[in-house]
């Protein structure tokens, strides 16, 4: 099992939609999650982090984070063809010395 | 710096060439990370050192890969006799301190073996 799972897609909504994306971890002791945005081509940007169970919004954005099932996801509302990009989850693993690992990303295509 | 910098950010090495990949973390920055992302897939765990400490090295694909700190500041990502399989993308992310903070990517370093 990874550490970092995700679902590598391609998803594709409409434009206007909510896009779901969502993530599991294995080591329970993680206390630290990001999502980060990439582009094709260029280098992953930090969009979210969550660190405490529950949701946290910013603008379009919901990280959730239900830390009894480990499990993360992003919420992006009003999704627009400039969020097309691929979606990393990543999480800080307490147990193995507090490495930061990723998983392999959900492509997210959004459709005018 | 204003962000984390990443030299050279093409390289294209012959097989068998040894090659050195420099990082410049933000200023301050406590924690570094290096990564190696193949296409279409998420960023590899290489590598990780806390100021000038290496604390983890278990990504490290074989020992042709070497990776210092010397000063806590820039880091260097080296591999030796490098082989086709090497071809990918290189990333070094700092974050300020250790554990519960977001850490920041440079640009990357596409490395191409012919």
């Amino acid at each position: 099992q990874k550490e970092v799972e995700q679902n590598s897609g391609p998803l594709s909504v409409p434009e206007g939609a909510i896009a779901s994306l969502n993530c599991t971890y294995s080591d329970r002791g993680s206390q630290s999650f990001f999502w980060y945005r990439q582009y094709s081509g260029k280098s992953p940007e930090l969009i979210m982090s969550i660190y405490s169970n529950g949701d946290k919004e910013d603008g379009r954005f919901t990280a959730q984070l239900n830390k009894a099932s480990q499990y993360v996801s992003l919420l992006i509302r009003d999704s627009q063809p400039s969020d097309s990009a691929t979606y990393l989850c990543a999480a800080i693993l307490y147990n193995q010395g507090g490495k930061l690992i990723f998983g392999q990303g959900t492509e997210l295509s959004v459709k005018p | 710096g204003a962000g984390v910098s990443q030299s050279p950010r093409y390289k294209v090495a012959k097989r068998g060439q040894d090659v050195a990949l420099r990082c410049d973390p933000i200023s301050g920055h406590v924690s570094l990370f290096w990564y190696q992302q193949a296409l279409g897939q998420g960023p590899e765990f290489l590598t990780y050192f806390q100021n000038e400490a290496q604390l983890d090295k278990s990504g490290l694909p074989s020992d042709r890969f070497f990776a210092e700190r010397p000063e806590g500041s820039v880091s260097t990502l080296k591999i030796q006799r490098t082989q086709q399989e090497d071809s990918a993308v290189y990333l070094c992310a700092s974050s300020p301190r250790q554990g519960n903070t977001e850490a920041f990517f440079g640009q990357g370093t596409r490395l191409t073996v012919v």
